[in-house]
């Protein structure tokens, strides 16, 4: 059973066009963070969202955690092939580094 | 600094034999935990370490073990693997006990045949 589902599962867009990935849970965490995995690398911390309605920038990316701190989104603005990549999410359960990460999602760019 | 280090990088087994893997976490961290990465589960928790103490530890079978030594180096023990076994481990190392940032290995991709 999953806690934290992504959508879309795969995503394949032109360079230059924006959007938008998903990552719903029912249950609450105490914060929720991105990471961003390339092949043959381990993931990488992109942001930590604590606060419910919490909205953080990180360049073109835009993250936001759910008032009910149940779901957050990242958005990416005129996406550019570096940033292909496996993005995942990660909420805390408040146990330590114990983090529940989500399904996943598969963005390509295309030059 | 040097990041996080585990080895062997890929092994092939065949089903009943027991796997080692390695972890050299950052310098300074003392928090070590291991995730299981496959392409239908995704990144599963198995097991937090520190301080030489298992904190943590995830849904998997008594099968999957670990242990951490007084220098925060991590290794965990896989025995009579199974097919499902196949996947990439992945070591994680933080600065304390968390929540707080993981720094990933490049993992250890193990196959069972």
């Amino acid at each position: 059973t999953q806690l934290l589902e992504q959508s879309p599962q795969f995503l394949s867009i032109q360079e230059g066009e924006n959007l938008t990935v998903y990552c719903n849970s029912s249950s609450v965490f105490s914060s929720l963070q991105w990471y961003r995995q390339e092949p043959g690398e381990g993931p990488v911390l992109l942001v930590t969202v604590v606060t419910g309605g919490e909205v953080k920038k990180l360049k073109r990316l835009t993250f936001q955690f759910g008032d009910a701190r149940k779901d957050s989104s990242l958005h990416i603005t005129a996406a550019q092939p570096g940033d292909t990549g496996l993005y995942l999410c990660a909420g805390d359960p408040n146990t330590g580094n114990q983090f529940y990460f989500g399904t996943g999602t598969s963005l390509t760019v295309i030059p | 600094k040097a990041g996080v280090t585990q080895t062997p990088r890929y092994l092939i087994k065949t089903r009943g034999q027991q796997v080692t893997l390695s972890c050299s976490p950052i310098s300074g961290h003392r928090s070590v935990s291991w995730y299981q990465q496959t392409p239908g589960q995704g990144l599963q928790f198995l097991f937090e370490y520190f301080s030489e103490t298992q904190r943590n530890k995830g849904n998997f079978p008594g099968r999957f073990s670990g242990r951490q030594f007084s220098n925060s180096r991590s290794e965990m023990n896989v025995s009579t693997l199974e097919l499902g076994d196949s996947a990439l481990y992945l070591c994680a190392s933080s600065l304390n006990m968390g929540p707080g940032e993981l720094f990933f290995g490049e993992g250890s991709r193990l196959t069972v045949l």
